[in-house]
């Protein structure tokens, strides 16, 4: 069964400074992986997908590195607003079903 | 396109009703997924269909929960009869040709069963 991991839990840092959340799984045989946002009382947001043939992936301040063979993903985001303050989600894919980890808490401060 | 909806956002019953969610998936797409997000448990996947026919029910908790999907616009999930524990948000999720296999998830229903 696929475990997927989320370090830290939680995060709180100062608008500006670049955010690094880490997610690693256990079985390396997966499809893509994707990371969303969940802001409080709301459904998830798609925020980048990578192929299992990928190494990364960008979309304005977001980029996400995946190395398939450790089982690591680390999604980057650049010069931190209070608006990226969310609930960050990794998700693996082992054919099309989807192993999400708990998640990481950012609080960006003004 | 309108993305995933889902209806009702919010639903509140009292414990042995029955309780349905509904869902329609983005246009075109062919894979719908249930998922359950508890705090305690995270997102979990529930059931899945391809062209309307569930692949993959093994993580239906109970006979409690069943689903369908009719057609390839619309599926439900039931609980019947609810009980508490059930009380979590529900979410429906699509994906298509095009061989990314990126999910679009719906808003969610919040169910509290009492």
């Amino acid at each position: 069964k696929q475990e997927v991991t989320q370090i830290p839990a939680a995060l709180s840092v100062p608008e500006g400074e670049n955010l690094v959340l880490n997610c690693s799984f256990t079985d390396s045989a997966i499809y893509n992986l994707q990371w969303f946002r969940q802001d409080p009382g709301k459904g998830l947001t798609s925020l980048l997908l990578i192929q299992s043939s990928q190494r990364e992936q960008t979309s304005g301040r977001l980029n996400a590195s995946l190395d398939k063979s450790s089982g690591r993903s680390t999604l980057y985001i650049a010069a931190s607003q209070p608006g990226d303050s969310a609930t960050y989600l990794c998700a693996v894919s082992n054919d099309y079903k989807l192993s999400f980890g708990a998640g990481t808490t950012v609080t960006v401060r003004a | 396109d309108a993305g995933v909806i889902q209806s009702p956002r919010h639903e509140v019953t009292e414990m042995g009703q029955e309780v349905t969610l509904r869902c329609k998936p983005i246009s075109g797409h062919d894979y719908l997924f249930w998922y359950r997000q508890t705090m305690m448990r995270g997102l979990e996947l529930l059931i899945y269909f391809n062209n309307n026919v569930p692949i993959d029910d093994s993580g239906m908790p109970e006979d409690r929960f069943s689903a369908k999907m009719p057609n390839a616009s619309f599926s439900t999930l039931k609980i019947q009869p609810s009980e508490p524990r059930d009380s979590a948000v529900y979410f429906c999720a699509s994906t298509g040709p095009g061989g990314t296999y990126e999910q679009y998830f719906g808003p969610g229903t919040r169910l509290t069963v009492t």
